[in-house]
């Protein structure tokens, strides 16, 4: 099993709304990361998890809160977002932290704040 | 963390073979070069990894000069499913930093 499952596809939430979106895999990695990607642009490095802790965080607003409540699910907790923060978050895992193996990622979460 | 750059664009016919050149002119002793291909509302998808001299696998080859200033992914014969942006990293091996992406190459193949 090569798959990193995130759910839901999609999410249209208000702006006083509090949702979660959630990121799982299978293939024992120990490394797990949340992008954002805005259309047509590259995917922002958000948040990166290494054995359950968190490793990097890119100086992101407080209104998005990452979890990770073992080693095969990460979670990234959304609250009063804003218009701005609608776009294709994506969760990404690896063997390990950094660039010399392999990540996966998943199909993402196509976000709309309205 | 070394800073690529790469073509904005990239046109090709089907059945051509298409070279991406990256440049990583700052690129340190322990970083390794990646590319990642993604399709629209997809996430990316891993093509290739090397270090230094040439890998091969069944998608794509990788060009690396001895400097490593450079690297090149050639994609043999391709289609219209090759369509995509493609995404060359550059990054040290144990660093989460290093899957930060840089703007990517458009490819548009055409028939």
């Amino acid at each position: 099993d090569t798959e990193v499952t995130q759910t839901p596809k999609h999410l249209v939430m208000g702006m006083t709304n509090k949702k979660s979106l959630k990121c799982e895999q299978h293939m024992g990695h120990r490394a797990m990361y949340w992008y954002k990607q805005k259309a047509k642009k590259p995917p922002e490095l958000m948040f990166v998890y290494s054995y359950e802790k968190l490793s990097i965080n890119e100086s992101v607003p407080s209104r998005f809160s990452p979890e990770c409540p073992n080693s095969s699910l990460l979670n990234l907790h959304l609250h009063a977002l804003q218009p701005e923060d609608s776009a294709l978050y994506l969760c990404a895992s690896s063997p390990f932290e950094g660039a010399s193996t392999e990540a996966f990622f998943g199909q993402g979460t196509r976000l709309t704040v309205v | 963390l070394a800073k690529t750059t790469q073509p904005i664009s990239m046109d090709s016919y089907e059945g051509q073979e298409v070279n991406i050149t990256c440049s990583h002119n700052n690129i340190a002793t322990n970083d390794y070069i990646t590319w990642y291909q993604q399709f629209p509302s997809q996430g990316p998808r891993f093509i290739i990894q090397g270090y230094k001299t040439k890998v091969t696998n069944e998608v794509a080859s990788l060009f690396i000069p001895a400097d490593r200033k450079s690297s090149t992914l050639s994609l043999p014969r391709v289609s219209l499913s090759d369509t995509a942006v493609y995404y060359c990293l550059v990054g040290e091996g144990n660093s989460g930093y290093a899957l930060n992406f840089g703007k990517g190459t458009s490819l548009l193949v055409t028939p």
